[in-house]
């Protein structure tokens, strides 16, 4: 079966603009959480969303943001970008709630310039 | 912000050996505790996962040793290859929660 999908791979962005990021998980699968990757920092939780709900969130501001539309897919959008927002940004799509493998999509690399 | 603390940040070992990587966490609420390793331009991919009701978990080469009481556990790779050189993460997670370590750097030498 396909795996988690990640859109775009890379992007790059200038200080100030605004990016949506998507994923899409894995079929059957209700649960999508973000996290961001950097080297040293590991993976910092952004949030998880579950049939159309956040269900939890991260200490992220609040110009991260979220939605999972009807059929699971999930996007993250990030407004008045920052240098400091360049990072690898991981999807992850669970079956349930808890207690389940989490897989994960490739990410997008955004470097903000 | 840091929930599960992961150390070394970076370990080498020969060929053969057996590296440990530590976690320990603070929130008694996690009940499920994954390793992921992560392969240089891929995601995270689940290697082994542990419940807090049993103290060991083996497979294959990969074991994780769970202290409840201490709030502590480890991944021990048995007789390590140069294929297992990547990043590790623990991870420790609840409903609608899971946090990462900040990652252990592997490098298996040959």
């Amino acid at each position: 079966k396909a795996g988690v999908t990640q859109t775009p791979r890379y992007l790059i962005k200038t200080r100030g603009q605004q990016v949506t990021l998507s994923c899409s998980p894995i079929s059957g699968h209700r649960s999508v959480s973000w996290y961001q990757q950097t080297p040293g920092q590991g993976l910092q939780f952004l949030f998880e969303y579950f049939s159309e709900t956040q269900r939890n969130k991260g200490n992220f501001p609040g110009r991260f943001s979220g939605r999972q539309f009807s059929n699971s897919r999930s996007e993250m959008n990030v407004s008045t970008l920052e240098l400091g927002d360049s990072a690898l940004y991981l999807c992850a799509s669970r079956l349930g709630q808890t207690y389940t493998e989490a897989f994960f999509g490739q990410g997008t690399r955004l470097t903000v310039v | 912000q840091q929930q599960v603390k992961q150390s070394p940040q970076s370990l080498i070992v020969q060929k053969g050996g057996i590296p440990i990587i530590n976690c320990a966490y603070e929130n008694t609420a996690f009940d499920y505790f994954p390793w992921y390793q992560q392969f240089p331009g891929k995601g995270p991919a689940l290697l082994i996962a542990i419940r807090p009701d049993v103290s060991e978990k083996k497979e294959g080469r990969f074991t994780i040793s769970f202290n409840k009481s201490a709030k502590q556990f480890s991944l021990h790779i048995m007789d390590s290859q140069p294929g297992d050189s990547a990043t590790y993460f623990c991870a420790a997670s609840k409903i609608n929660d899971m946090r990462f370590g900040a990652g252990t750097r592997l490098t298996v030498k040959p």
